[in-house]
């Protein structure tokens, strides 16, 4: 059965910077893109971000575009989220997600998720 | 951006109802949309992809239909169990995108 753990979930303040992680197992991480998705509280799914199996291509939401960066490291099979310049907007459950056989696609894979707030 | 509007936003519907939700793309996608169930806390667990297509494991009660821009997802005889926000999804393309959610409700 596929792992996914999110982490670095944390309260920060605006324009500050985060990092999250996704821990993968159970399956070749180095395999497959991978996906980063938020949900705000109450609120609908976003997607944010895919970044292929070898890291060779990134993709991102608008909404986040220059500020946040996606990056894996299959020898660690772990998948990052760096955000930069937060804005209180960021604020929402942070899920990864493995993608298929190609970067449009999601598997039934995700993790628990992690909560980012952003205030001041 | 496709955009992808699903209705209703929400529902009241008892055990043994069918519910119907509807999802509609701005633009041609094909059969690349998914149906998710998320329930409070969770993630979202895929129930249906290329539009039609039953993941596996998930209870035949589940069905999807439609293409191009309109779309429809099922469930027939609503069980506890069933009481969830569900969403679609498009993966046609970049980047992608998801309705606003339904939420089926006890009555």
């Amino acid at each position: 059965q596929v792992q996914l753990v999110e982490s670095g979930g944390d309260v920060v303040q605006p324009g500050r910077s985060l990092r999250l992680s996704c821990a993968a197992s159970r399956f070749t991480f180095s395999n497959f893109p991978m996906h980063w998705v938020r949900q705000a509280p109450g609120k609908g799914l976003e997607w944010v971000a895919v970044i292929s199996f070898d890291g060779s291509d990134e993709f991102y939401a608008d909404s986040v575009k220059g500020r946040f960066t996606i990056s894996r490291d299959n020898s660690r099979n772990t998948l990052y989220l760096q955000m930069n310049s937060l804005r209180t907007e960021d604020t929402a459950v942070y899920f990864c997600a493995r993608g298929g056989f190609t970067v449009t696609t999601i598997s039934n894979s995700w993790g628990q998720g992690t909560l980012v707030t952003v205030s001041s | 951006d496709i955009q992808m509007t699903q209705s209703p936003s929400s529902l009241s519907a008892s055990v043994g109802d069918r519910v119907t939700i509807t999802c509609q793309a701005s633009q041609d996608i094909r059969k690349y949309l998914h149906w998710y169930q998320q329930k409070p806390g969770k993630a979202p667990k895929l129930l249906i992809y290329d539009a039609s297509t039953l993941e596996a494991g998930v209870p035949s009660r589940f069905s999807g239909s439609g293409s191009a821009t309109d779309f429809t997802f099922t469930i027939n005889s609503l069980q506890p169990e069933d009481f969830a926000t569900y969403y679609c999804q498009q993966y046609d393309r970049l980047p992608l995108t998801f309705g606003g959610g339904t939420k089926v409700e006890i009555k």
